[in-house]
């Protein structure tokens, strides 16, 4: 079985700093790994995706993701915060097995507060 | 249409009352997926269609759930007898390919009030 862990449900950063929201993953398989954002009254939307190519994912509005297997872990990252990222972002995780038809797991959800 | 809609957007039920819950994929996507969202939690799966053929049912809580894709479109998701406990985000996705790698492209969800 898969899951994933979001450390931290609510993150808040100052307008122009780091953002880090942190994933980690279990899986008995090698999994892929997206990162979805919802902003408020909207669908959720990807953000980035691994899927065994490159271990340093570049995705939508300058974030990006590192897949680290020895730690499990699917960190995103920003190196400068708008206001317009305030939203709530989900890790999610998805078995490549040929009958997994890309069914998704997803995390609990991190809200990102961005300050001015 | 250019993305994925449902309806209605917001469900206020009795309990015990049957709801339906409508989602138009995009035109010409192949997979669709329905998820349950919590307050305050991730979205669950609940089903997944290819074309009109219900593959996998795994996630529907209780036999009161029930969903459908007669002609491989439109698709919906019916809960006999709502319990409180049912009150979510219901979230509809779609996606053009059969594979894993493909992007999901959600719906903004019908939220379903139990009372």
């Amino acid at each position: 079985a898969q899951s994933v862990t979001q450390l931290g449900s609510h993150v808040s950063v100052s307008e122009g700093a780091l953002v880090l929201l942190r994933c980690n993953y279990s899986s008995s398989v090698p999994p892929y790994l997206f990162w979805y954002v919802q902003y408020p009254n909207q669908g959720l939307q990807l953000l980035l995706k691994y899927t065994s190519a490159a271990t340093l994912v570049k995705g939508i509005n300058g974030f990006e993701a590192e897949f680290k297997k020895s730690e499990t872990s699917f960190h995103l990252t920003k190196p400068s915060a708008h206001m317009s990222d305030a939203a709530e972002y989900f890790c999610a995780v998805s078995d490549p097995g040929g009958t997994s038809y890309g069914k998704l797991t997803f995390g609990q959800g991190t809200i990102l507060t961005v300050h001015p | 249409g250019a993305g994925v809609s449902q309806s209605p957007r917001y469900k206020v039920a009795k309990r015990g009352q049957d709801v339906a819950l409508r989602c138009d994929p995009i035109s010409g996507h192949v997979s669709l997926f329905w998820y349950q969202q919590a307050l305050g939690q991730g979205p669950e799966f609940l089903t997944y269609f290819q074309n009109e053929a219900q593959l996998d049912k795994s996630g529907l809580p209780s036999d009161r759930f029930f969903a459908e894709r007669p002609e491989g479109s439109v698709s919906t998701l019916k809960i006999q007898r709502t319990q409180q406990e049912d009150s979510a985000v219901y979230l509809c996705a779609s996606s053009r390919v059969r594979g894993n790698t493909g992007e999901l492209f959600f719906g903004e969800g019908s939220r379903l009030t139990v009372l």
